[in-house]
């Protein structure tokens, strides 16, 4: 079965503070994506790495950056944390094969900005 | 305006019934994607389609490209299918998602 882990399932962070969200996936897939969820609004896509390295800016990267240095592992960064940033943080990995693709998720990060 | 908008927003159904989730979308699309939330938040991937209908187990996922609708159906609903059902269209890497349907099967 793949596996998508994420560092933490729960986090209280404060304003202002440096937060990294990390994300280990165990299948060897090249894409990886983080996506926060907010009531009414859905699911958004921050960003995407298409491979080591490589990134792509989401829908809503303002506020945000991305660290993609081993395949598996796929870093979210909060420079500055600000309340606005309280949400679920939902971190995919994607396997594209045969014209089909499916994204495995991880359980998520609450995180929590006071 | 959301791009996708997803009806209704919550059902409620007794166990048996068939269930149907309509996604209708305004943007060009290469596929469409249904999604299962439990409480809780862990989200599965359901079915991905880029035409014509997809079957698994209980669940059946159809699309018409023309119409840029797809629907979701549940047939012999159980409790255990109780979750929040998102859909999201895009091409490449970059989806929009509705805002999801909360689903109650009750026994």
């Amino acid at each position: 079965d793949v596996k998508v882990t994420q560092s933490s399932r729960y986090l209280v962070k404060r304003t202002g503070e440096k937060v990294f969200l990390e994300c280990v996936q165990d299948m060897d897939h090249e894409n990886m994506f983080w996506y926060r969820q907010d009531p009414g609004l859905g699911l958004r896509l921050i960003y995407f790495s298409y491979d080591v390295k490589m990134k792509e800016k989401g829908d809503i990267p303002e506020g945000y950056s991305v660290s993609r240095e081993k395949k598996e592992r796929f870093s979210l960064i909060l420079e500055s944390a600000s309340t606005n940033q309280t949400s679920m943080y939902l971190c995919a990995s994607r396997l594209r094969a045969g014209g089909q693709e499916t994204q495995y998720f991880g359980p998520g990060t609450r995180l929590l900005v006071l | 305006k959301n791009e996708v908008e997803q009806s209704p927003q919550n059902l409620t159904a007794q166990e048996g019934e068939f269930i149907t989730i309509n996604c209708s979308y305004s943007v060009g699309i290469s596929a469409l994607h249904w999604l299962q939330q439990h409480p809780g938040g862990g989200i599965v991937s359901l079915f991905m389609l880029s035409s014509g209908k997809k079957k698994h187990g209980r669940l059946i996922a159809t699309i018409n490209i023309q119409e840029k609708h797809s629907s979701l159906h549940i047939t012999a609903s159980h409790p255990r299918d109780s979750a929040v059902y998102i859909c999201g269209g895009g091409s490449n890497y970059k989806l929009t998602f509705g805002k999801g349907t909360l689903l109650t099967v009750n026994p």
